[in-house]
């Protein structure tokens, strides 16, 4: 069974730009989340998704947003880019509620 | 409430030694208590995984030890090798919470030495 996959897995962008981060779950899996990994903050909840729906939102603002589409791949798109917000983003899936969590390798992504 | 301290924040063990790794939460309404393994460049991946009706629960060399009146787990890796040098996250999750929403500590970053 394919793991988690993220794409693309390095990403440099420039401040004032928008990024879309894309993850395909594990197959047969309907939830998808989204985490930021930076070695100040750690890791850090960004939002869920299942069946198409945000089901838990962290505390970002705004700029960060995501969608889920029908066959559970998801995206996260980020607006007004920021220098801290270069970061590691994380996607995670699972087949639903009260099951593990698997992670993708993340997506490195550099603000300059 | 929500947060999850985890200690040491670096370890350094010879081969062969014991590995501990501690957590402590504020939050009764967590109800799952996962570790998490990180490699460099790597996702974290899901090492064992407690819930608070049992104080133990070991796998292989892993162990976790849950105390659920001090609101502490533990993560012991016995035999630690040094393929066992990797970052280390504990986390945990509300009752009702789905997996996509787990509180992270911070990381211990462990170095076995041969």
């Amino acid at each position: 069974k394919a793991g988690v996959t993220q794409t693309p897995r390095y990403l440099i962008k420039t401040r004032g730009q928008q990024v879309t981060l894309s993850c395909s779950p594990i197959s047969g899996h309907r939830s998808v989340s989204w985490y930021q990994q930076t070695p100040g903050q750690g890791l850090q909840f960004l939002f869920e998704y299942f069946s198409e729906t945000q089901r838990n939102k962290g505390n970002f603002p705004g700029r960060f947003s995501g969608r889920q589409f029908s066959n559970s791949r998801s995206e996260m798109n980020v607006s007004t880019l920021e220098l801290g917000d270069s970061a590691l983003y994380l996607c995670a899936s699972s087949s639903g509620t009260n099951t593990e969590a698997f992670f993708g390798q993340g997506t490195r992504l550099t603000v300059v | 409430q929500q947060q999850v301290k985890q200690s040491p924040q670096s370890l350094i063990v010879q081969k062969g030694g014991i590995s501990i790794i501690n957590c402590a939460y504020e939050n009764t309404a967590f109800d799952y208590f996962p570790w998490y393994q990180q490699f460099p460049g790597k996702g974290p991946a899901l090492l064992i995984a407690i819930r608070p009706d049992v104080s133990e629960k070991k796998e292989g060399r892993f162990t976790i030890s849950f105390n659920k009146s001090a609101k502490q787990f533990s993560l012991h890796i016995m035999d630690s090798q040094p393929g066992d040098s990797a970052t280390y996250f504990c986390a945990a999750r509300s009752i009702g919470g789905s997996q996509g929403n787990l509180i992270f500590g911070k990381g211990t970053k462990l170095s076995v030495k041969p």
